[in-house]
């Protein structure tokens, strides 16, 4: 069974910074790596799909990245409502709902 | 516009069942798996199931064999989750979610529904 590790559990940045999260699996994945955001008391949404594709109403400032083993979410200008847990999850290998511990982006 | 709506918040006895619902709209109702997922308070996403709607065919983690059954009517685009036996450790919020297959990304998802445990 993959596990997904992400990292850091915990982010403190300020609007307007960069922020770059990471996903690693423990067995390549390929690109089938998706994103989730998360915000309190709330279901999660669907952000970045296989690797780098961008959700349906997501904006540019969400981007992603890697292959393999190595996945990473970027926000490349965070504005106030991005600050919510982001969940990796991948579907290239059975169990099909494997998800990523989450990163808790905090405002700093 | 594509929704799941989630059946209110249950209350229950260790033991005792429950049943989830979730109403879809704004899509073919079969030509989507549904999945479900749980979260406990303050913890991460675990996978429960899922199940195909036009074949009423399912799949349930590890985790949840033999106490998850997975259902759906078709006639009112309705997906069902049962959970038996219920457990202290089975409190957390349930959510269906809508995927293109059964492996596959879960877009969009319900509000979700919370399950208390409790004696």
């Amino acid at each position: 069974e993959i596990v997904l590790t992400q990292s850091p559990a915990t982010l403190s940045l300020s609007p307007g910074d960069r922020a770059t999260l990471s996903c690693r699996a423990s067995r390549s994945v390929r690109t089938y790596i998706a994103w989730y955001q998360q915000k309190t008391g709330q279901a999660p949404r669907l952000l970045i799909y296989d690797t780098s594709n961008r959700a349906t109403g997501i904006p540019a400032r969400f981007s992603g990245s890697g292959s393999g083993t190595d996945f990473t979410l970027t926000i490349s200008s965070l504005e106030p409502e991005d600050f919510a847990v982001y969940y990796c999850q991948q579907r290239s290998n059975w169990p099909p709902g494997t998800f990523g511990q989450g990163t808790k982006l905090e405002i700093k | 516009q594509v929704q799941l709506v989630q059946s209110g918040a249950e209350v229950k006895r260790p033991g005792a069942s429950v049943k989830v619902s979730c109403k879809t709209s704004g899509y073919t109702f079969t030509a989507y798996h549904i999945y479900w997922v749980r979260q406990a308070p303050g913890q991460g996403l675990e996978w429960v199931g899922w199940i195909n709607p036009r074949t009423g065919g399912t799949e349930v983690a590890e985790g949840f064999q033999g106490r998850v059954t997975m259902t759906r009517d078709t006639s009112i685009s309705t997906a069902y989750m049962e959970l038996n036996r219920l457990t202290f450790d089975d409190t957390a919020v349930y959510f269906c979610a809508r995927a293109e297959g059964p492996n596959n990304w879960l877009d969009p998802w319900g509000q979700g529904t919370l399950v208390i445990v409790s004696s």
